[in-house]
C-alpha cells in the first residue's frame, strides 16, 4: 500500500521568504503527482501536476520537483505572500489516488 | 465554467441516524469522486465513478456507506447509520481525465 507523508506538518514564515515543503512516498509506481492548495472551510485547488515522465512543474513562483528513484516531490515556493498561507497537499496516482496528509503554511507580514 | 457543486455545506446529526450528501460535477466531467477527509488528515478516496458505473470503491465501508450515479452526472452518498467516526468533511470531485481533479467545496458532518 503506497504511504505518503509529508514534512513538516505545520511551517511558519516570514513574508518574502523562500520556502520548501517536502512530499515522500513508498511506491514509485505513480502515473502522476499533484499538489493541492487547501483553505480553511474550502474544497482543494490544483497548483501543480506533474507527469510520472516528468521531472518538474513551474507556473508562477511555484516549482514542484518529482524524483521517483528516491519517493520524493517537493514544492518550491518563491517570495511567499500572507496570501499563501494554506495547507499544501500532494496527492499520487497509482493504482489508487492518495493523498499525503498536508503541510499547513502560515506566512506572516 | 461552473465548479463542482455540493450540498448540504454543513450537516448535524446523531449517531444511528442517515444522511445523504448531494454533488454535481463540472458538466462534460466524465469521472466523479467522492473523498472523506477526518480532521488533520488528507483525504482519502471513498469512491469513484466513471460515468455511471464504479471504478473504485475499495476503502468505502459498504455495510453502511452507499453511493451512487445514476444518469451518469449527479451523484448522492448515503451513510446510515452514521457513527460518531464518520464526522469528517466528505468532498466531491471530478475530472475530465485521469489528470486535474476539480473539487467542490465540502460537506461538513458532525455526528453527535
Amino acid at each position: 500500500k503506497q504511504e505518503v507523508t509529508q514534512i513538516p506538518a505545520a511551517l511558519s514564515v516570514p513574508e518574502g521568504e523562500n520556502l520548501v515543503l517536502n512530499c515522500s512516498f513508498t511506491d514509485s509506481a505513480i502515473y502522476n503527482l499533484q499538489w493541492f492548495r487547501q483553505d480553511p472551510g474550502k474544497g482543494l485547488t490544483s497548483l501543480l501536476l506533474i507527469q510520472s515522465s516528468q521531472r518538474e512543474q513551474t507556473s508562477g513562483r511555484l516549482n514542484a520537483s518529482l524524483d521517483k528513484s528516491s519517493g520524493r516531490s517537493t514544492l518550491y515556493i518563491a517570495a511567499s505572500q500572507p496570501g499563501d498561507s494554506a495547507t499544501y497537499l500532494c496527492a499520487l496516482t497509482g493504482n489508487q489516488f492518495y493523498f499525503g496528509t498536508g503541510t499547513s503554511l502560515t506566512v506572516i507580514p | 465554467e461552473a465548479g463542482v457543486a455540493q450540498s448540504p455545506r454543513y450537516k448535524i446529526i446523531e449517531k444511528r441516524q442517515s444522511v445523504a450528501f448531494w454533488c454535481n460535477p463540472i458538466s462534460g466531467h466524465a469521472t466523479l469522486y467522492w473523498y472523506q477527509q477526518i480532521l488533520g488528515q488528507g483525504p482519502k478516496l471513498l469512491i469513484q465513478f466513471q460515468n455511471n458505473g464504479v471504478v473504485d470503491d475499495s476503502q468505502l465501508p459498504k455495510d453502511r456507506f452507499s453511493a451512487e450515479r445514476l444518469k451518469g452526472v449527479d451523484s448522492t452518498l448515503k451513510i446510515q447509520p452514521a457513527k460518531l467516526e464518520d464526522s469528517a468533511v466528505y468532498l466531491c470531485a471530478s475530472s475530465s481525465s485521469t489528470d486535474t481533479q476539480y473539487f467542490g467545496p465540502g460537506t461538513r458532518l458532525t455526528v453527535l
